[in-house]
């Protein structure tokens, strides 16, 4: 079957760095997304690799490893307004969206 | 990047009655929609994928006779959500994808549906 995996919730300090990793197993890859979700509200895009390697965009970065089907998104500088959760979703070989669970990021002062 | 808008934002209503919801993308044409739903502290859910002009294609267990979806344009999809029971009650969710060569999904803003 299908499956991405992601931790359930992650805590971190105003200004310092968190890494949230993804680890999947699907049937063809044709990309991995990574989006932001607010409480109550729809995700937002944040970042999309499909070949191996760091893409790095402002405060965020994302990697990705085809081979060991692993992925992280990187956050630097965390904010307050970056608690959130962080879905990791993979496009599988039928351009279709596999979702992971989410992970909750809870910034502390 | 691209727009996509959901009407009403919030509804609530009796259990028994019907709703729609509208997904629009406003500066694209998508060729395919996807609804979505989401319960609390859960993942999203694909609920069915919808290709402009054809039938859409239900995820296992959703009940296409429930929740009837229309593509009838690039531009718009609805879902209506027939006799409405409380267990109903979701945050829905449609995205949007045009076509090229870009996989990225656009998502609407989201319907919270509240079923009384």
């Amino acid at each position: 079957g299908q499956n991405i995996d992601q931790p359930t919730e992650m805590t971190a300090t105003e200004g310092a760095i968190v890494q949230i990793n993804c680890t999947y197993q699907t049937s063809g890859f044709n990309g991995l997304f990574w989006y932001q979700q607010h409480a109550g509200e729809a995700p937002t895009f944040l970042s999309y690799n499909v070949l191996d390697g760091l893409e790095e965009k402002g405060r965020f970065s994302s990697f990705l490893s085809r081979s060991k089907g692993y992925s992280y998104l990187l956050l630097k500088e965390l904010q307050m307004k970056d608690s959130a959760s962080y879905l990791c979703a993979v496009m599988d070989s039928n351009y279709q969206l596999i979702w992971g669970a989410g992970t909750k990021l809870i910034i502390k002062p | 990047g691209a727009v996509v808008s959901q009407h009403p934002s919030r509804v609530i209503c009796k259990s028994g009655t019907s709703v729609k919801i509208e997904c629009r993308s406003l500066d694209f044409q998508a060729t395919t929609m996807f609804w979505y739903r989401q319960f609390p502290k859960q993942s999203l859910m694909l609920m069915a994928t919808s290709n402009e002009g054809s039938k859409a294609t239900y995820e296992q267990g959703v009940e296409k006779d429930k929740f009837l979806i229309n593509h009838a344009s690039l531009t718009l999809s609805t879902l209506t959500v027939t006799s409405a029971h409380p267990e109903d009650s979701s945050f829905y969710i449609c995205s949007a994808r045009g076509g090229g060569e870009s996989n990225e999904q656009f998502f609407g803003p989201g319907t919270r549906l509240t079923v009384l």
